[in-house]
């Protein structure tokens, strides 16, 4: 079964700096890797996605995510943080178009001081 | 387009009383996934249907966690009888079909506190 690890819990920036979240996963078939942003008291919100093509995914406020196979990761980027983007960040995986279960991390507590 | 509904938004009971949530998907999404997520954590798969089949409920604590989804629409999940450990936020998503590539649209939760 797949699995996904999340390599840091708090992220700290200030405001304007870049940032990079990082995720791993494992599994033994070809996966679909999710970002999902979680802003107090809400739910999940999908923030971007790969499911095939170009390695390289975009989400519309800026963040990018890099499926990278022979590292087995999917880091999150964005060059300059609002403080607005104070959230937590989930990656998520499942494996392929045949199965729809879907693994979470731990999540990233991002912040980002003015 | 109404997102995923869930109520209530926040419930505090006495352990060992009945708990129940409930979910009213996005129209048209025929999968229904609910998970539950603990503080710090991550969410975890407790069941997912397909219509109204439970075709995953393996990590679904069956001697007190029941779930229902009658006519492949809105969904409810019971916890009798409640347990301090069951102090969570429980989250119900769903999806338009069962490939993996559609992610999933979430509800805004109901976050249970068991005293």
């Amino acid at each position: 079964a797949q699995s996904v690890t999340q390599l840091d819990s708090q992220v700290p920036v200030f405001e304007e700096a870049p940032v990079e979240l990082r995720c791993n996963y494992s599994s033994s078939v070809s996966v679909y890797l999710f970002w999902y942003v979680q802003y107090p008291n809400q739910g999940l919100q999908l923030l971007l996605k790969y499911l095939s093509g170009s390695t390289l995914v975009e989400s519309i406020n800026g963040f990018e995510a890099e499926f990278n196979k022979s590292q087995t990761s999917f880091h999150l980027r964005k060059p300059s943080v609002h403080i607005s983007d104070t959230a937590e960040y989930f990656c998520a995986v499942s494996e392929g178009p045949n199965n729809n279960d879907m693994r979470f991390g731990a999540g990233t507590r991002l912040t980002v001081k003015p | 387009e109404a997102g995923v509904v869930q109520s209530p938004r926040y419930k505090i009971i006495e352990k060992k009383q009945p708990v129940a949530f409930w979910c009213n998907p996005i129209s048209g999404h025929n999968t229904l996934y609910w998970y539950r997520q603990n503080l710090g954590q991550g969410p975890e798969l407790l069941i997912r249907y397909e219509n109204e089949e439970a075709v995953d409920d393996s990590q679904l604590p069956k001697d007190r966690f029941s779930a229902e989804r009658l006519k492949g629409v809105d969904s409810t999940l019971k916890i009798q009888p409640a347990e301090l450990g069951d102090s969570a936020v429980y989250l119900c998503a769903s999806s338009p079909g069962q490939g993996g590539g559609y992610g999933y649209t979430f509800g805004s939760g109901t976050r249970l506190t068991v005293v």
